[in-house]
């Protein structure tokens, strides 16, 4: 298996609402991240974990709060986001070596209303 | 900082055309450099990755350190190689695992 699998698929949320994303891979990877990505943008780093613990926070407001309950899991919860926060949300998880590929999933298409 | 610039942000060209898909790139230690790509309506995927010197449909790409370079090159280029390429940096040490992406590239090839 060497897919990263990412739901929801698409996520509509209200501003004062409180939502969850999932990623999942069973390659044994122990580096997962999240990044945001605007429409024809790059993605933008927002977290990294290694081996289950916070290694980088891109600075990312608060009202977005990563967790890695496993080595196979990261969620995002999401509380109080704005309209701007509207975009494509992508894990990706990678071996924890130099050099190594990462692997994403197909994202969260989040829209904040 | 780390920093990746594509200065080409669209490139046209015909099927079995050369194409080169430009990339420089900023940071003070040793870089590992990628080139992803994004086919439509699939996910992001590694394409090249410069510590393994290697082709993969029938891309290349070479460090050139003295110019921060990191282009990617194929002799003739096909219809299927149609999509978006990202050229990413991943910085070493405490930064481990923050992997900068510049703006992309996409490339039409033309029957």
């Amino acid at each position: 298996d060497t897919e990263v699998t990412q739901t929801p698929k698409h996520l509509v949320m209200g501003m004062t609402n409180k939502k969850s994303l999932k990623c999942e891979q069973h390659m044994g990877h122990r580096a997962m991240y999240w990044y945001k990505q605007k429409a024809k943008k790059p993605p933008e780093l927002m977290f990294v974990y290694s081996y289950e613990k916070l290694s980088i926070n891109e600075s990312v407001p608060s009202r977005f709060s990563p967790e890695c309950p496993n080595s196979s899991l990261l969620n995002l919860h999401l509380h109080a986001l704005q309209p701007e926060d509207s975009a494509l949300y992508l894990c990706a998880s990678s071996q924890a070596t130099a050099g190594t590929e990462a692997f994403f999933g197909q994202g969260t298409r989040l829209t904040v209303v | 900082a780390q920093r990746v610039t594509q200065p080409e942000k669209l490139l046209s060209v015909f099927k079995g055309a050369p194409v080169e898909l430009k990339c420089n790139y900023s940071y003070s230690g040793s870089p590992e450099l990628f080139w992803y790509v994004q086919y439509s309506r699939q996910r992001l995927q590694l394409l090249l990755r410069h510590i393994s010197r290697e082709s993969i449909k029938g891309f290349t790409a070479d460090l050139n350190k003295g110019e921060t370079s990191f282009h990617l090159k194929k002799p003739f280029a096909q219809e299927e190689d149609s999509a978006m390429y990202y050229c990413a940096l991943n910085a070493g040490g405490t930064s481990y695992g923050k992997l900068t992406f510049g703006q992309g590239t996409i490339l039409t090839v033309h029957p």
